[in-house]
């Protein structure tokens, strides 16, 4: 079975530094879509960045990016220049095209002013 | 001009009352979806429905029934509410069943009593 985990259940940066999330997957599947989600604490899920695995170039998506490492299943989120509106959750998720999307667990991150 | 909008965003009710959750999407999309996320945040997928057909049925008690009247609408009934069922309930939308980036409601709280 599928899975995705997140080990960093929390995480904090200092505003205008970078921080970097982590996320691991599990699957044989060889076509695929990774995903970011941020949950701030408005609790509305909002779409950070996407990426199709069958692509080798990491997305991104102003100061958001992924470091997509497909052999070691690894998609890293990489926040630059942090904000203050940057605090939420951060779920990664893994899906295809004909089955249904994981979330991993989520890492709360937290940016200090 | 909200994209998925769930009413309402708090429900609180009583053991054993049943209740709905509406959803509505005005993105044209083909598929939509339930989420439950409970108290430790965890997002799991409920039910999928593409052009108001069901795709996907978790392992949901049948006290949860999906209801898709039309494919931009797709609301939820409880029967028989327990304790166990309190959690925050996302509806989201793709564009269609494919794993395009998913499109979600504010969520509902639902707090069981």
């Amino acid at each position: 079975a599928q899975t995705v985990t997140q080990s960093q259940p929390e995480m904090s940066v200092q505003e205008a530094e970078t921080v970097t999330l982590s996320c691991t997957y599990d699957t044989s599947e060889n076509n695929y879509y990774l995903f970011w989600y941020k949950q701030p604490p408005s609790r509305q899920m909002i779409l950070v960045i996407r990426q199709e695995a069958y692509k080798q170039q990491n997305a991104t998506e102003n100061r958001f990016s992924v470091n997509f490492q497909k052999a070691a299943k690894s998609f890293s989120l990489k926040i630059s220049d942090s904000q203050l509106g940057d605090t939420a959750m951060y779920f990664c998720a893994w899906g295809t095209s004909y089955d249904k999307v994981i979330f991993g667990p989520g890492t709360s991150l937290s940016v200090i002013p | 001009d909200t994209a998925v909008s769930q009413t309402p965003k708090y429900l609180v009710t009583q053991m054993g009352n049943d209740k709905s959750i509406k959803c509505e999407q005005n993105l044209g999309h083909d598929t939509m979806y339930w989420y439950k996320q409970d108290s430790k945040k965890f997002l799991k997928i409920m039910f999928s429905y593409n052009n108001k057909e069901l795709i996907i049925n978790e392992t949901v008690p049948n006290r949860f029934s999906p209801k898709s009247p039309d494919k931009a609408h797709l609301n939820l009934h409880i029967n028989s509410l327990e304790l166990g069922d309190s959690a925050v309930y996302f509806c989201a939308s793709s564009q269609d069943s494919g794993v395009l980036e998913q499109y979600f409601g504010p969520g509902t709280r639902l707090t069981v009593t």
